[in-house]
């Protein structure tokens, strides 16, 4: 079945430690998001892109950093320099309709990075 | 980027229907509604979304205000498992990063049995 996978589920890393979560999907979209969740907020913004080998920065990129080099791929790397990284973070697709704008968006079960 | 605004919080009895409200008094001409919801630990889920008419699905009803400034969301019939926070969120139909979805705090639906 197409959609969008998120892995690992559960992901614990020591402080200072880099950390890459991955992301994939089948569903042939061409714009990917990252999105992360702090208990009881709404999701923010961390980078997206649009087109392969081309992301921009979202509303928190600072200590982050992302990759684009397959459609189907969109990692992010959570670096030492993320003063909290400890949140729930979900990854996004979406399709290129006509014209300019996009379809809804299809998110994965997301990963639970704790920083100990 | 233009904001909609949503009550923090909601009930409803099982089998009810709800209706979810968003104002969005900035909506720009191109902005599309978009409604998704989230279960605990989950992802959050495409509900609808529509431009100026009202529209149906499977999963519910948006109904658009005439001058675009407001919408509903109607769940016909509450289920335990419509138990989620709600997003609305306007989304930009040029693309470019105006059509990212930025999401708000939403409203968190609880249903009685």
């Amino acid at each position: 079945d197409g959609g969008i996978t998120q892995s690992p589920k559960y992901l614990f890393r020591k402080e200072g430690q880099n950390v890459t979560l991955s992301c994939e999907q089948n569903l042939n979209h061409d714009a990917m998001y990252w999105y992360r969740q702090d208990p009881g907020q709404g999701l923010r913004l961390i980078y997206y892109s649009q087109i392969v080998n081309d992301f921009q920065k979202g509303d928190i990129a600072e200590g982050y950093s992302v990759s684009r080099e397959k459609k189907e791929s969109f990692p992010l790397t959570v670096t030492s320099a993320q003063k909290n990284p400890t949140a729930f973070y979900l990854c996004a697709s979406s399709m290129r309709s006509q014209g300019k704008s996009f379809t809804e968006a299809f998110f994965g079960q997301g990963t639970r990075l704790t920083v100990v | 980027d233009a904001k909609t605004t949503q009550p923090n919080s909601m009930e409803s009895n099982e089998e009810e229907p709800v209706h979810l409200p968003c104002n969005h008094s900035t909506i720009s001409g191109t902005d599309y509604i978009h409604w998704y919801r989230q279960l605990p630990s989950q992802g959050p889920e495409y509900v609808i979304h529509g431009l100026t008419s009202n529209v149906n699905n499977r999963m519910a009803s948006l109904a658009i205000a005439e001058d675009r400034k407001s919408s509903t969301l109607i769940l016909h019939r509450a289920t335990l498992r419509d138990a989620a926070v709600y997003y609305c969120i306007l989304r930009d139909g040029d693309g470019g990063s105006q059509g990212n979805l930025i999401f708000g705090k939403g409203t968190k639906l609880s249903v009685k049995p």
